[in-house]
């Protein structure tokens, strides 16, 4: 099974910051790589598929980026409504696997 | 608008059975994998199951296979997880999830979930 890491496991930032999370995936992947946002008592949303594509209706300072086994969710600017957990999921073979997860809250 | 909703949870007692419901609406159901994905009261996502737009394959995680069965009838666009031999560690808010047209793909939509408490 492929392994995904996370870091940080959480984070405090302050509005308007820049924020950027990592995954790890524990082999390639290539760019099956998807980014989700899980607000508290709230079902996960899709914000990033393929590594890097946004998906619709996703505000445009969330980005994603890397391929292979390093990847990247950043916020460019973070607002009060990205308090949420963040998690990255592989998809590039069975079983899919999600990433521990990383808390982001204001500071 | 793609619309998921589950049904059928609520509290069992170990070695017991409970059946899931995933009612979907707003795209074309036939066409697309179904997954079911699950989240142990304060822990993080763990896939649970995947089944093919026609029903022919599936796949389970290994802390459920032998135990879980999934299924869909896509005359009655539902999806459903039966659930046996529950134990403790199954207690979890199960959620459905659209796939694509083919097994490896994205959750794109998620039901709101459904607890499912296993414990005597």
């Amino acid at each position: 099974d492929i392994q995904m890491t996370q870091s940080p496991s959480s984070l405090s930032a302050s509005i308007g910051d820049r924020v950027t999370i990592t995954c790890q995936a524990s082999q390639d992947i290539s760019k099956y790589l998807n980014w989700y946002q899980q607000k508290p008592g709230k079902a996960p949303k899709l914000l990033i598929y393929d590594a890097f594509n946004l998906e619709t209706g996703v505000p445009s300072r969330f980005s994603g980026g890397g391929s292979e086994t390093d990847f990247t969710l950043t916020i460019s600017s973070l607002q009060p409504e990205d308090i949420a957990t963040y998690y990255c999921q592989q998809y590039d073979s069975l079983p899919f696997t999600f990433g521990p997860g990383t808390k982001v809250d204001i500071k | 608008e793609v619309q998921l909703l589950e049904s059928g949870g609520g509290l069992v007692q170990p070695g017991g059975s409970l059946r899931l419901s995933c009612a979907a609406s707003g795209f074309r159901f036939s066409d697309y994998a179904m997954n079911w994905v699950r989240q142990a009261p304060g822990k993080g996502l763990e896939w649970v199951s995947t089944i093919t737009s026609s029903g022919g394959s599936t796949d389970f995680a290994d802390s459920v296979k032998g135990r879980f069965t999934v299924s869909r009838d896509n005359s009655k666009n539902t999806l459903y997880l039966q659930m046996n031999n529950l134990r403790a560690e199954d207690t979890a808010v199960y959620y459905c999830a659209k796939g694509g047209p083919t097994t490896l793909s994205s959750f794109d939509s998620w039901g709101q979930g459904t607890l499912v408490t296993v414990s005597s």
